[in-house]
């Protein structure tokens, strides 16, 4: 049973641009979150996926965007890049059932925003 | 509005001593913790929890203890070992029994010394 994995690990990106970051859950996972961890500070919750829907989101601005995948696989966008945004993000699965009390995180991109 | 608050942004214990991380909360409607450790380059592995109609849950080396009317929870580490050296984060989520939206602290880098 393979982990969640994420791509890239590192990036680097130019003020005002785009970029997706990619994750795919483990197996038999069907929701999916994503979280901002800025340098010295803990992970922020920014959007969770279940059944290809968004159905939670935490304190960011639209241009955080996502996808869920029939396979349950999922990107984050993000437009007009800011340097904020630089951090390491975070990508997490968890099972079928609800109420899982397990979040299964991926190692995270690193994104440095220039 | 930090709703999950850690005070220490590190700790150095002995190898084979007590090692006490805290964690306070200001949200009262949250009544399940958990903690995650995090080593550089990994995702934030979860290690214990602890649901509000308990004081205490241990599983090994790793006791957490919750104090509902402080709104304080502890994680004890009985004997501390080198390779418990990571970052160390509690969480909460917003509904009891999840590991999904969670609002994490800040973290504490624990350092077990030989």
């Amino acid at each position: 049973e393979t982990g969640v994995t994420q791509s890239p690990t590192h990036l680097i990106k130019t003020r005002g641009q785009q970029v997706t970051l990619r994750c795919s859950s483990q197996s038999g996972h069907n929701t999916v979150s994503w979280y901002q961890q800025a340098l010295g500070q803990g992970p922020q919750f920014i959007f969770q996926y279940y059944r290809e829907e968004e159905n939670g989101r935490g304190n960011f601005p639209p241009r955080f965007s996502g996808l869920q995948f029939p396979n349950y696989s999922s990107e984050l966008n993000v437009n007009a890049l800011e340097l904020d945004d630089s951090a390491l993000y975070l990508c997490a699965s968890s099972p079928v059932t609800g109420g899982s009390t397990e979040a299964f995180f991926g190692q995270g991109t690193r994104l440095t925003v220039v | 509005d930090q709703q999950v608050k850690q005070n220490s942004p590190s700790l150095s214990v002995q190898e084979g001593r007590i090692s006490i991380l805290n964690c306070d909360y200001t949200n009262s409607m949250f009544d399940y913790f958990l903690w995650y450790k995090k080593y550089p380059a990994e995702g934030p592995t979860f290690l214990i929890s602890i649901s509000s109609i308990k004081d205490k849950n241990e599983d090994g080396r790793f006791t957490v203890f919750l104090n509902k009317s402080a709104k304080h929870l502890s994680l004890h580490i009985v004997p501390s070992q080198p390779g418990d050296s990571a970052v160390y984060f509690c969480a909460a989520p917003p509904y009891s029994g999840s590991a999904r939206q969670l609002t994490f602290g800040s973290g504490t880098q624990l350092t077990v010394l030989p």
